[in-house]
């Protein structure tokens, strides 16, 4: 069974671009949750989908951030204009249906802004 | 959810037993205990959860007091690849608190 995967492993873009971060979850898990780690510090919640709707999207940091999850599938997170404090790792985890179910996380998206 | 506390940093010698400890005193009746761990330039992968009983599987072992008020993960031999972040997290089993709350963790460090 293929883990949850994340691209693009890696991205450097210049203060006020654009980036969209693409995160596929395990098939068949419907929770799919996006952190988030800036430098120095802890993994931070971001938010959370039920299939395709938002469950909780209390950690995201501003409107610059949008993230979305059409069909229920894949999700993408999208930042614009990046700032420099974007900086860091991105960390997508996936789930199935319930509230107990363990969470497994992919291997992040290293995002630089310069 | 309610706070936990570990040490900064742990070394264990290759082989050994690691334990590692994670006090958890203000945790409530319907909250699990969850270990994940970070290797460098990884994503946290999970190691296991407990409520109440001890728990083991073919990772480690997790050992939670009676009073639950602390805990320890056990990785019974401990190898050059197991040196990464240990998170000890405690969660909820309510609607709406799915999320989890990483702390500082305990960097462990095994050394040959």
């Amino acid at each position: 069974e293929a883990g949850v995967t994340q691209f693009p492993s890696h991205s450097v873009i210049e203060k006020g671009q654009t980036v969209t971060l693409r995160c596929d979850p395990i098939s068949g898990h419907d929770n799919l949750y996006w952190y988030r780690r800036v430098m120095g510090k802890e993994i931070k919640f971001l938010l959370h989908f039920v299939k395709e709707s938002k469950q909780d999207e209390s950690g995201m940091p501003n409107n610059r951030f949008l993230a979305e999850r059409t069909g229920g599938t894949y999700s993408t997170l999208k930042v614009q204009p990046a700032e420099l404090e974007d900086s860091g790792v991105y960390f997508c985890a996936s789930s199935q249906e319930g509230y107990q179910e363990t969470q497994y996380f992919g291997p992040g998206t290293r995002l630089l802004v310069l | 959810d309610a706070k936990t506390t570990q040490p900064t940093s742990m070394d264990c010698a290759e082989g050994r037993a690691a334990n590692l400890p994670c006090n958890h005193s203000t945790i409530s009746g319907n909250e699990y205990v969850y270990w994940y761990r970070q290797i460098h330039s990884q994503g946290p992968q999970y190691i296991i959860h407990g409520l109440k009983n001890n728990e083991t599987n073919e990772m480690a072992s997790l050992i939670i007091t009676e009073d639950r008020k602390s805990s320890t993960l056990i990785l019974p031999h401990a190898t050059l690849r197991d040196t990464a972040v240990y998170y000890c997290i405690v969660r909820a089993r309510n609607t709406g608190f799915q999320k989890l709350v990483f702390g500082t963790g305990t960097r462990l460090l095994v050394s040959p």
